[in-house]
């Protein structure tokens, strides 16, 4: 099946550093995602991409569709403790049943005050 | 809307003991999923449903069915329980296929002695 590689695993941070992350992918995805993942909880979607080379913000993060279709990157800026949480890409391929999502491995990231 | 509900949050099986994992969503939603996810990894499909009386496998389907009478549930059972499926699960929903956000339940922690 598709796997996506995401980096850095995990990511120990000072409140107020700047943040960034990435997906990559062996194959090409038409829709990418980035969730976020408190402990104890399902994931909840922060930003979502549907064509490539799209730039899109949600408060302090901002994510991109790389131009190949196969990559995608999540920046958060000014971090905050409240930011701690395991972070997922997913990409969906439309055309596939259920447009199903695959999902990376996450990255945990931790924010010293 | 109370969104997507799970029951139970916890459970404790022996090898070899079945278990259904209940998943309802008030939201009319058409597909509805079912995904594990294991420590330091991404959520997994298992299966999915593109609507009422419609189902089909994920990446990893063996050792559970469902089922999908209505439209509001969607079940996950376990037939014969085994160690290898300690997990957390998650069900989600969404209205349609590509571009509607997927929505998590809050999960069943589901451990297998």
């Amino acid at each position: 099946g598709q796997q996506l590689n995401q980096s850095p695993q995990s990511m120990f941070i000072q409140e107020g550093e700047d943040v960034s992350m990435n997906c990559t992918s062996s194959s090409i995805f038409n829709t990418w995602l980035w969730y976020k993942q408190d402990p104890g909880e399902g994931p909840v979607l922060l930003i979502a991409l549907y064509k490539a080379g799209e730039l899109t913000s949600n408060g302090r993060l901002t994510a991109q569709f790389g131009i190949t279709r196969k990559d995608s990157f999540l920046n958060i800026s000014a971090s905050i403790p409240s930011d701690v949480g395991i972070y997922f890409c997913a990409g969906q391929v439309v055309e596939t049943s259920g447009s199903r999502l695959t999902f990376g491995e996450g990255t945990q990231l931790t924010v010293n005050p | 809307n109370a969104g997507v509900t799970q029951t139970p949050k916890f459970r404790i099986l022996k090898i070899g003991q079945s278990m259904t994992l209940q998943c309802a969503q008030d939201m009319n939603h058409n597909y509805m999923y079912w995904y594990r996810q294991d420590p330091g990894m991404g959520p997994k499909l298992i299966y999915y449903s593109v609507g009422a009386g419609i189902t089909d496998k994920g990446e990893v389907p063996n050792g559970y069915n469902v089922s999908r009478s209505t439209t509001e549930d969607f079940p996950l059972r376990l037939e014969l329980a085994a160690p290898s499926q300690t997990s957390v699960y998650f069900c989600a929903s969404r209205v349609g296929g590509a571009g509607s956000p997927l929505h998590f339940g809050n999960g069943t922690r589901l451990t297998v002695t």
